[in-house]
């Protein structure tokens, strides 16, 4: 069965910490990897990654692929308060094109 | 704001009752995507349509049904409504490519009682 873990499922840090969450997935046809933030309502998007060692960058948030390893990170550098969220990591896989296997997510919490 | 429009925003309804979910795609999508998120399953992708005809099935209940319409906006059906249905369901659209990302709507609330 395909499925897509995250970890931690929550973390607490303060403002101007660094905070490293972790995707791992077991999907057949992988085509690519995709993180969202969730914030009161729906995911908006952060990053699609499909290339293995190619680190994706916008503004403090970083992420990177490891195909041969199965897994993800997104990197957040000097959080902020309004980093708090939930972050989720989605891969495309699988049989049925463009379906998103979707993990429980990362709650994010940065304290002022 | 994604360009992605649901309607209504929150529904409240009881056991047994059938509801209608709306969902308006991005201007130039031709995809639709439905998703349930509840507690305890996370997000959930339900079905897809592509330019009117059902592209993907997911974890999607019999007593659930789609369609999505010539002007392209589609309505997500539940009926024989259970307890267990409550959760925020999000529509999602993009032009069909796999390979590009899909923009998620603000999603309904719905809440069986």
């Amino acid at each position: 069965e395909d499925k897509v873990v995250q970890s931690p499922l929550s973390l607490v840090v303060h403002e101007g910490d660094t905070v490293t969450l972790n995707c791992s997935y077991e999907v057949t046809n992988f085509r690519s990897l995709l993180w969202y933030k969730q914030e009161k309502k729906a995911p908006t998007f952060l990053f699609m990654l499909t290339s293995s060692g190619i680190e994706k960058k916008s503004g403090r948030l970083s992420s990177i692929l490891d195909k041969k390893e199965l897994f993800s990170i997104l990197n957040i550098t000097a959080t902020q308060t309004g980093d708090s969220a939930i972050y989720l990591c989605a891969v495309d896989g699988g049989s049925t094109l463009g379906r998103l296997y979707f993990g429980r997510g990362t709650q994010l919490t940065v304290w002022p | 704001d994604s360009g992605v429009t649901q309607t209504p925003k929150h529904l409240i309804t009881a056991t047994g009752q059938r509801v209608t979910l709306r969902c308006s795609p991005r201007s130039g999508d031709l995809s639709v995507y439905w998703y349930q998120q509840s507690l305890d399953q996370g997000l959930q992708f339900l079905i897809q349509y592509y330019n009117g005809e059902e592209r993907a099935k997911g974890n999607i209940l019999e007593r659930f049904s789609a369609q999505q319409f010539p002007d392209l906006h589609s309505e997500l059906n539940l009926s024989s409504l259970e307890l267990g249905d409550s959760a925020l369901y999000f529509c999602a659209s993009n032009t069909g490519d796999p390979s590009y990302e899909q923009y998620f709507g603000p999603g309904t609330r719905l809440t069986v009682t």
